[in-house]
């Protein structure tokens, strides 16, 4: 069964340095988004993704945030000085068309010591 | 901004025995999602409701959707221990700008 596969599992980084996630989406799939679950904590919407651009982002997705398709298969999410506050699991998921079902990948867990 | 509320949020139960998860949400939606994650895990889709009336079931677990009462419950038939997990219900569709909203989740401890 196609999967989204998301690269690194686990990433510690110190406050104010940047991280970059990594996302390889199913290929057929158009849509691309990232969540992010806190611990302990319900999922939250941080971005939408499509034709290239951004097609809806939540207030949790400011300027420290940004995403990016860099070649046909990889999305990435980076954060540019991370704060402790950024510490959660990150999730990336992709669908074949809007309102579709998602699927979603493993996560990143994300550590800002 | 859609809200989406879960009740209960922990829910702890005897193998053998039914229980009802219920997920409200606050504004018209296309299609209402059931979602399972185990503790460190991804969400593992199990439901997708598209339709008011609609019902689906996997094993022992049967989902439905009331669009006009905006009610959608997951029925736990039988527990077994193996349905440990927690259950996020999440509302979506092109009616919100197709992302997801998640509800709170259901901590739910079959014990045997």
């Amino acid at each position: 069964e196609p999967e989204v596969t998301q690269t690194p599992s686990h990433q510690v980084t110190q406050m104010g340095q940047e991280v970059i996630l990594r996302c390889v989406p199913i290929s057929n799939h158009l849509y691309f988004y990232w969540y992010r679950q806190i611990l302990g904590q319900k999922v939250e919407f941080l971005v939408s993704f499509y034709n290239n651009e951004i097609s809806e982002k939540s207030e949790i997705f400011d300027d420290q945030f940004s995403v990016e398709r860099p070649d046909g298969s990889n999305f990435t999410l980076k954060i540019r000085s991370t704060k402790l506050e950024d510490s959660a699991m990150y999730f990336c998921a992709s669908s074949e068309y809007p309102g579709s079902g998602y699927t979603f990948g493993s996560g990143t867990r994300l550590t800002v010591v | 901004e859609l809200k989406v509320e879960q009740n209960p949020l922990f829910l702890s139960m005897q193998e053998g025995k039914n229980y009802t998860i219920y997920c409200n949400y606050s504004t018209t939606s296309d299609r209402l999602y059931w979602y399972r994650q185990d503790p460190g895990k991804s969400l593992e889709s199990l439901f997708v409701l598209l339709s008011n009336g609609a019902v689906k079931q996997e094993g022992r677990l049967m989902a439905s959707l009331d669009t006009k009462a905006r009610l959608s419950t997951l029925h736990i038939t039988a527990a077994v221990h193996d349905l440990s997990a927690t259950y996020f219900c999440a509302v979506g569709g092109l009616a919100n700008g197709n992302q997801f909203y998640f509800g709170t989740g259901t901590s739910l401890t079959v014990i045997p």
